[in-house]
């Protein structure tokens, strides 16, 4: 299986939040990050966090770590249209998930 | 701007027919990955270099092939393209290893 897992699909309103999962298994990572990729595109970083924090905010992007659990989520508030794009998490920078398809409805 | 980036867009090529897959970055980042991404999978890591030092994932087929020249520079040779490999392919450094990566646009490869 993989070591990086996310559930594939989300749909959201917009105005609304998102939070997109993310389980983890290798517990050395140091850093955990956040991507996205826009269709046709290469992969754009978003956010990361380092693994002896619980929480990260940074502007309308909350990241929350349970290292315990080795979950990872990263929540959007106040979703737009410009968000609907693939989100993935990886682990020691090289290992990704399959990736989160937001979709956001007007 | 620092940036990463990749030539061709897209490329095709027949299968069986040698192809090489260029990306270059201005960052003077010590590492080069490169990864192949199909439709809605994870991006899969293929080798990465860390200055000189070529490392291999255990699961990459040795029809894949990496050189990188100088620090801006990294090619990818796909040795014998089979239907198989029509991908995506990223290319992204990190200033080291598990720091956060820069990517590429990527090549769209299409084998015919």
């Amino acid at each position: 299986g993989e070591d990086v897992e996310q559930s594939l699909f989300l749909s959201v309103r917009e105005g609304d939040s998102s939070v997109i999962n993310c389980t983890y298994t290798d517990s050395s990572s140091t850093y955990l990050y956040w991507y996205k990729q826009e269709p046709g595109a290469g992969l754009q970083l978003l956010t990361y966090i380092f693994s002896n924090m619980d929480m990260k905010q940074d502007q309308r992007l909350t990241v929350l770590l349970n290292k315990k659990d080795k979950h990872l989520s990263l929540r959007i508030a106040d979703t737009q249209t410009g968000d609907s794009a693939i989100y993935f998490c990886a682990e020691r920078g090289m290992r990704f998930g399959a990736g989160t398809r937001l979709t956001v409805k007007p | 701007d620092a940036m990463v980036i990749q030539n061709p867009r897209y490329q095709v090529t027949q299968f069986g027919k040698p192809v090489t897959l260029s990306c270059s970055q201005t960052l003077n980042h010590n590492v080069m990955y490169w990864y192949q991404q199909k439709s809605s999978q994870a991006p899969k890591l293929l080798f990465h270099y860390y200055d000189k030092d070529f490392n291999n994932e255990a699961d990459t087929p040795d029809n894949f092939q990496s050189r990188r020249p100088n620090t801006s520079f990294c090619f990818l040779d796909i040795r014998s393209p089979g239907l198989g490999d029509a991908a995506m392919y990223l290319c992204a450094t990190s200033s080291d290893r598990g720091q956060e990566q820069y990517f590429g646009p990527g090549t769209r490869l299409t084998v015919t």
